[in-house]
């Protein structure tokens, strides 16, 4: 059963970083695109990012491109997702997803950033 | 970038009734790349439809999608109060990937 599970929210000031992890079981994770994607408050799905199986291929929302950087470790089946000059606007549940082509087909339980002085 | 609009925003339904949900884009979705998903209060989403027909695996056969160019839709049949829940189309045609903002289902 494919498990991802997310850590490293909490509360930023704005400007300030955050860094946050999820650990993948369950699955080739070695194989998969995988993917972050956001909940803004009591709002819609918003995608953030990609990074493909090589940690080679990244792609990203033009509003968090320069400011969050994705990478991952294939040996240790976790995803990252470095986050500086946060803004408020990035407050939001940060949901872990496996990239099928394009269709996220497994999520985290997600992890909440809040971006507040 | 490929603006998806969902409608209706909210849905009253009744136990039993067949429901359409409509997914309309700015731009044609090539291939028919089109997902549907599901967001239960308090949980995270659950991929149904992807390729705009194609069920994910576990996914009861009384949800079905259809659809192709700008216009997609989802229909439940035999809604049941687990059915309750936060419909959101995606498209994955291009990047950025998008979503729609979403129709809620309430029995």
């Amino acid at each position: 059963e494919v498990d991802l599970v997310e850590s490293g929210g909490g509360l930023v000031q704005p400007g300030g970083s955050l860094r946050l992890s999820c650990k993948a079981s369950g699955f080739n994770f070695y194989n998969y695109n995988m993917a972050w994607v956001r909940q803004l408050p009591g709002k819609g799905l918003q995608w953030v990012g990609s990074i493909d199986p090589y940690d080679s291929g990244k792609y990203y929302l033009d509003s968090v491109r320069g400011r969050f950087t994705l990478s991952r470790d294939n040996a240790e089946r976790s995803l990252f997702l470095q986050m500086n000059s946060l803004r408020d606007d990035d407050t939001a549940v940060y949901y872990c997803a496996r990239d099928a082509f394009g269709v996220f087909d497994s999520w985290g339980q997600g992890t909440l950033v809040t971006v507040s002085s | 970038e490929i603006v998806l609009t969902q409608s209706p925003g909210t849905l009253s339904v009744s136990p039993g009734d067949r429901v359409t949900l409509s997914c309309r884009a700015s731009q044609i979705v090539e291939h028919q790349y089109l997902a549907w998903y599901q967001q239960k209060p308090g949980q995270s989403p659950r991929v149904l439809v992807y390729g705009a027909s194609t069920r994910a695996a576990g996914v009861p056969d009384r949800f079905s999608g259809s659809g192709a160019g700008r216009d997609f839709s989802l229909t439940i049949s035999g809604l049941g109060p687990e059915d309750c829940a936060i419909y959101y189309c995606q498209h994955y045609s291009s990047l950025p990937r998008t979503f729609g903002q979403g129709t809620k289902v309430e029995i």
